[in-house]
């Protein structure tokens, strides 16, 4: 089973929107709605931020959403601000009860 | 409010074996529906699951790590394990216990701890 694919870098201007993908196949992204986001500040502990493809866990801002097309999920994060700037990663459940990790978006707010 | 604590050693000799523990507190490891995991994320590098484990025995592993990898929980110490055996440089990385969800999702993180292989 490979990585989930997701663009390397992404970019945007304050109050402007970005999304970032997460391409799999029919066995992990298309197979299942159990795909997820996480935020990963430097140095710091991934954090939650969407779950079963477009619910936010309490806390998490509106601004984030998710959804997913075939077997490709999307993050949007709408109205960017500077705390936004991290990596992205997304996760989906696979085949076999394997969890695959995309290799992660580095978003920078220009 | 759910705490994960993760502890071991910061550097395990090549061909031995990396365990850790991670230290639960705040909540219940026996909720119906929820599993104990673990994590890596090699320096500068991406997150790669290593397996996730029940409290009723049930356990699952990343197969890119080839049978090396055994994840025990341990209710009664509110805590859950890590062994890594036979590790190379190739296994230096921060290491993550989570708290998985019912949808496979990670919802509560520990720190992280940073294990160092020696080439």
């Amino acid at each position: 089973q490979s990585a989930l694919t997701q663009p390397p870098s992404a970019s945007g201007s304050p109050g402007q929107s970005v999304t970032i993908s997460c391409t799999g196949t029919s066995s992990d992204v298309g197979g299942y709605d159990y795909v997820s986001w996480y935020q990963q500040h430097p140095g710091k502990a991934p954090k939650f931020m969407i779950f079963e493809v477009t619910k936010r866990p309490s806390g998490v801002p509106d601004r984030f959403s998710g959804s997913k097309s075939g077997n490709t999920a999307s993050l949007t994060v709408s109205g960017l601000q500077a705390e936004d700037e991290a990596d992205y990663y997304c996760t989906s459940y696979a085949d076999s009860n394997t969890i695959l990790f995309g290799g992660g978006t580095k978003l920078t707010v220009l | 409010q759910l705490q994960l604590q993760e502890s071991g050693p910061g550097l395990v000799k090549p061909s031995e074996t990396l365990s850790l523990t991670c230290i639960v507190s705040g909540g219940s490891m026996n909720t119906r529906g929820y599993s104990w995991g673990w994590i890596r994320q090699p320096p500068g590098k991406g997150l790669e699951w290593i397996g996730t484990a029940s409290y009723s025995g049930s356990a699952y592993y990343n197969p890119s790590l080839k049978g090396r990898v055994t994840i025990s929980v341990d209710t009664s110490k509110t805590q859950f394990s890590l062994n890594l055996s036979s590790v190379t440089a190739a296994d230096t990385a921060v290491y993550y216990c989570v708290r998985q969800g019912p949808s496979r999702y990670f919802g509560y993180w520990g720190q992280g701890t940073l294990v160092t292989v020696p080439s």
